[in-house]
């Protein structure tokens, strides 16, 4: 298993509806997960740092499972500006694994 | 106000004419990352910094060097740039022990 994995992408999705993204990890060690947002062109952002079971902030939530060494991302009221790149990224030890990223575009 | 500062934001160099791209921090961060990204494609970790230790991926070309001089400073060297390694360079800083990673606005290189 590559030491993270993501929903390929891109999903189209509606405004207004809910889309969820997967991605599983290797290191069954890891700690702290974060979910980065990623314009065209531009570098990643922060979006959600998960440290326990989820995370919550507005439209957005991310959940851990830990067992099945997965996170997800569930974002619901998809807006336009929504539209961008979604990376899952994992630290082992001290270095910072990104995912392959899922793309998302919203529909107007 | 910045925290990672990446200059320059932009640049052109000659097909094997060394370049230098650099990255700044105020965030007093003992770990430094350097990634290259392409399009369409995830950041791909090249090496960090762990204070002064340097740490390469298995699968970094040689080609790529990297000098980290202060807490605040590290660089990247690309001895012979060849059309493949036009990318965007993004350099992160991050503390011990995998915390989120803070990013610089990257440095577009073009290999002409």
């Amino acid at each position: 298993r590559k030491e993270v994995e993501q929903d390929p992408g891109p999903f189209n999705v509606p405004e207004g509806a809910t889309v969820a993204f997967n991605c599983t990890y290797s290191n069954s060690a890891s700690q702290s997960f974060f979910w980065y947002r990623q314009d065209c062109r531009k570098e990643p952002k922060l979006l959600m740092s998960v440290y326990s079971s989820g995370n919550e902030d507005g439209r957005f939530t991310a959940q851990l499972n830990r067992a099945s060494q997965y996170i997800s991302l569930l974002i619901r009221d998809s807006k336009l500006s929504d539209s961008a790149t979604y990376l899952c990224v994992v630290p082992v030890d001290d270095k910072i694994i990104f995912g392959k990223g899922t793309r998302l575009h919203i529909l107007p | 106000d910045a925290m990672v500062i990446q200059n320059p934001r932009y640049q052109v160099t000659q097909f094997g004419k060394p370049v230098t791209l650099s990255c700044s921090q105020t965030l007093n961060h003992n770990v430094m990352y350097w990634y290259q990204q392409k399009s369409s494609q995830a950041p791909k970790l090249l090496f960090h910094y762990y204070d002064k230790d340097f740490n390469n991926e298995a699968d970094t070309p040689d080609n790529f060097q990297s000098r980290r001089p202060n807490t605040s400073f590290c660089f990247l060297d690309i001895r012979s740039p060849g059309l493949g390694d036009a990318a965007m360079y993004l350099c992160a800083t991050g503390r011990q022990g995998g915390t989120e990673a803070f990013f610089g606005q990257g440095t577009r290189l073009t290999v002409v």
